[in-house]
């Protein structure tokens, strides 16, 4: 079964102290992992889309890197407008009509 | 969020009453999901369409019907609703089905 494991389910920085978000993935065949950020009371919003292990992708303070096992955001230097939550989805070759399979979110509070 | 529009924002309803909620696109994209999300859980697929008058159902579908008449339109209907059905409930959009999704900003459903 495909499953999405994200850890931790909270996390508490202090502005500037970085720090990474892991999403630990089991599929039959990747054909995609894909990172959103949601906001309260909002829809996720997309971030990156990573297609293969060694790929890595950027965005101001944040950078997704991808094994064949597992994905890492990582947060350098976080501001608080980076509090959020984020979120891991999967998506299988063969899946129905391209589902995304999604773990539960990893809380990040950024303190001033 | 851009091209894509979820109403009602919030609705109130009672056990055993039918409910519609409806999601609207302006991106003239074929695929159209709804998601349903829980404390706890992380977005679960309800149903999703590839096309006008083309639906499956996804991995949460008991008690939920949708239509899809128009490329624009994509309905879910709670037929009666119940208490488990509370929940915060959110449409996607894909133009491929395979590159992500752009969701909406979701519909938060109180059974009461």
């Amino acid at each position: 079964e495909d499953q999405v494991t994200q850890s931790p389910e909270a996390l508490r920085l202090q502005e500037g102290e970085s720090s990474s978000l892991n999403c630990s993935y089991t599929v039959s065949g990747l054909r995609g992992l894909f990172w959103y950020r949601q906001d309260p009371g909002k829809g996720p919003e997309f971030l990156f889309t990573l297609y293969s292990a060694g790929e890595e992708k950027e965005k101001e303070r944040l950078k997704a890197t991808l094994t064949k096992k597992e994905s890492f955001l990582h947060i350098t230097a976080p501001k608080p407008e980076d509090s959020a939550t984020y979120l891991c989805a999967v998506q299988a070759y063969g899946g129905s009509q391209g589902n995304l399979i999604f773990g539960k979110g990893t809380k990040l509070s950024v303190k001033p | 969020d851009a091209g894509i529009t979820q109403s009602p924002r919030h609705k109130v309803t009672e056990t055993g009453t039918p409910v519609t909620l409806r999601c609207h696109q302006t991106e003239n994209h074929r695929y159209m999901y709804w998601y349903r999300q829980d404390p706890g859980h992380g977005l679960r697929l309800i149903h999703y369409s590839y096309g006008v008058k083309d639906t499956d159902k996804g991995e949460v579908s008991d008690g939920y019907s949708v239509s899809r008449s128009k490329t624009e339109d994509f309905l879910l209907t709670l037929e009666s609703a119940t208490s488990s059905q509370t929940s915060v409930y959110f449409c996607a959009i894909s133009g491929n089905g395979y590159y992500g999704y752009t969701f909406g900003s979701g519909t938060r459903l109180t059974v009461v």
